[in-house]
């Protein structure tokens, strides 16, 4: 079995901190992925990766930063916590093969207030 | 661009009842596939069933099934003999063939009651 987890499953920071997010598969998947997720709005993809190094932007990258130097570890890092950014955090994972429907795995969150 | 349309913010159904879930999607490709994940309380998200958009046939797993309308553009999520542990938030997904972003829907919380 796939396993995906995430370093918090809650986490308590402070206006203007420096927070870091870390994702860790144990499946050798190449793309790995960062959502936050809000009431109302579903899941909204953050940043992405297909492989050490390399990342690409989602649809909300803005107050976000990611970081790949391994490849089963995927870190999010919010490089000035605002108020704004509190929400749940999800890791996803899946193997990368042309053509073909391969689920995503997720890890079980982290919940991230910004006070 | 796609887009994901779950109408039903909530919904609840009394065990071993069926529910259905509805989701629309918005494409103009005609290469894509269908989820819908499963998210229950404090627990991780889980792919509950897919659907390949070339395929007629609409996708089966135990008591999960799907309506797959692909002129309508409409992906339902049936749920026979509902029972307690399918309380959860259910997301319908879609992506795009050869490409790795699945853009998700805002979810249906489904409430199953004794």
């Amino acid at each position: 079995d796939v396993k995906v987890t995430q370093s918090s499953r809650y986490l308590v920071k402070r206006t203007g901190e420096k927070v870091f997010l870390e994702c860790v598969q144990d499946m050798d998947h190449e793309n790995m992925f960062w959502y936050r997720q809000d009431p109302g709005l579903g899941l909204r993809l953050i940043y992405f990766s297909y492989d050490v190094k390399m990342k690409e932007k989602g649809d909300i990258p803005e107050g976000y930063s990611v970081s790949r130097e391994k490849k089963e570890r995927f870190s999010l890092i919010l490089e000035s916590a605002s108020t704004n950014q509190t929400s749940m955090y999800l890791c996803a994972t899946h193997y990368m093969t042309s053509g073909t429907y391969n689920e995503q795995f997720f890890g079980p969150g982290t919940r991230l207030t910004v006070l | 661009a796609q887009t994901v349309t779950q109408s039903q913010p909530e919904m609840s159904v009394q065990e071993a009842e069926t529910v259905t879930l509805s989701c629309t999607y918005d494409t103009s490709e005609s290469n894509y596939y269908l989820f819908w994940y499963k998210q229950p309380p404090s627990r991780q998200m889980i792919l509950v069933i897919r659907q390949e958009a070339y395929k007629q046939q609409n996708a089966t797993e135990n008591r999960f099934s799907v309506n797959f309308q692909k002129a309508a553009k409409s992906f339902s999520l049936k749920i026979s003999d509902s029972q307690l542990g399918d309380t959860a938030m259910y997301f319908c997904a879609f992506k795009v063939y050869n490409t790795d972003k699945l853009i998700f829907g805002t979810g249906t919380r489904l409430q199953v009651f004794p």
